[in-house]
């Protein structure tokens, strides 16, 4: 079952704008992750930001997490060609048994237009 | 230092052959995850393990799949009797403990023809 929903699906900018892209969860989570994932490549991990943390910042990445939302944002600042990947949120829930898997959305892709 | 490691990188099978996929995580992390990912889709969670325990199997299509994990360190996640269904990238994850960064793996393609 899907528990994160990315928004947009895809996104094109020209390179140094700013992309925003979101995320939208439905139960509550101990952490909520992002990642990147080249075509064909490998996922990298972005971010962390916990459950009690409302804003966390990684170079040019920025990300937000409103929990009466269920909502999270990223935004990555001065975009260069090299940021053209397919986003990923993914939402560690909390469980009664303890569970620490993660759970993905269906991704936004991006594309920055040199 | 290094990171997740999987092997083979790419696979391809027939149909009703059995397949084992390795995973060597991150040294010193605790806790080993398994997803499969589809063409366009997000990883979907198999299974995941503490040291040597399987802590939830709850994502295991069926019971062709098993994965384990003995030592506490290396993982092989085996499928018994593929079908084509089962051709898909799969990853695995390590992390060093509940509830923090999980870091994947190249992940496996695994092909059945």
């Amino acid at each position: 079952s899907q528990q994160g929903e990315e928004d947009p699906q895809a996104l094109s900018i020209q390179e140094g704008e700013n992309a925003t892209m979101n995320c939208s969860y439905k139960t509550s989570i101990n952490n909520l992750q992002w990642y990147r994932q080249n075509s064909g490549r490998g996922l990298v991990h972005l971010i962390l930001i916990r459950s009690n943390e409302r804003e966390k910042h990684s170079g040019r990445l920025r990300v937000t997490l409103d929990t009466s939302k269920k909502s999270s944002s990223l935004l990555i600042t001065a975009s260069r060609a090299a940021d053209t990947a397919s986003y990923f949120c993914a939402t560690d829930a909390v469980s009664n048994f303890g569970n620490e898997k993660l759970t993905f959305g269906t991704g936004t892709r991006l594309t920055i237009i040199p | 230092g290094a990171g997740v490691s999987q092997s083979p990188r790419y696979k391809v099978t027939k149909r009703g052959q059995d397949v084992a996929l390795r995973c060597d995580p991150i040294s010193g992390h605790v806790s080993l995850y398994w997803y499969r990912q589809a063409l366009g889709q997000g990883p979907e969670f198999l299974t995941y393990f503490n040291y040597e325990a399987q802590q939830d199997k709850s994502g295991l299509p069926n019971d062709r799949f098993s994965a384990e994990r003995p030592e506490g360190s290396i993982s092989t996640l085996t499928i018994q009797r593929t079908e084509q269904r089962d051709s898909a990238m799969y990853r695995c994850a390590s992390s060093s403990g509940p509830h923090y960064e999980q870091y994947f793996g190249p992940g496996t393609r695994l092909t059945v023809t």
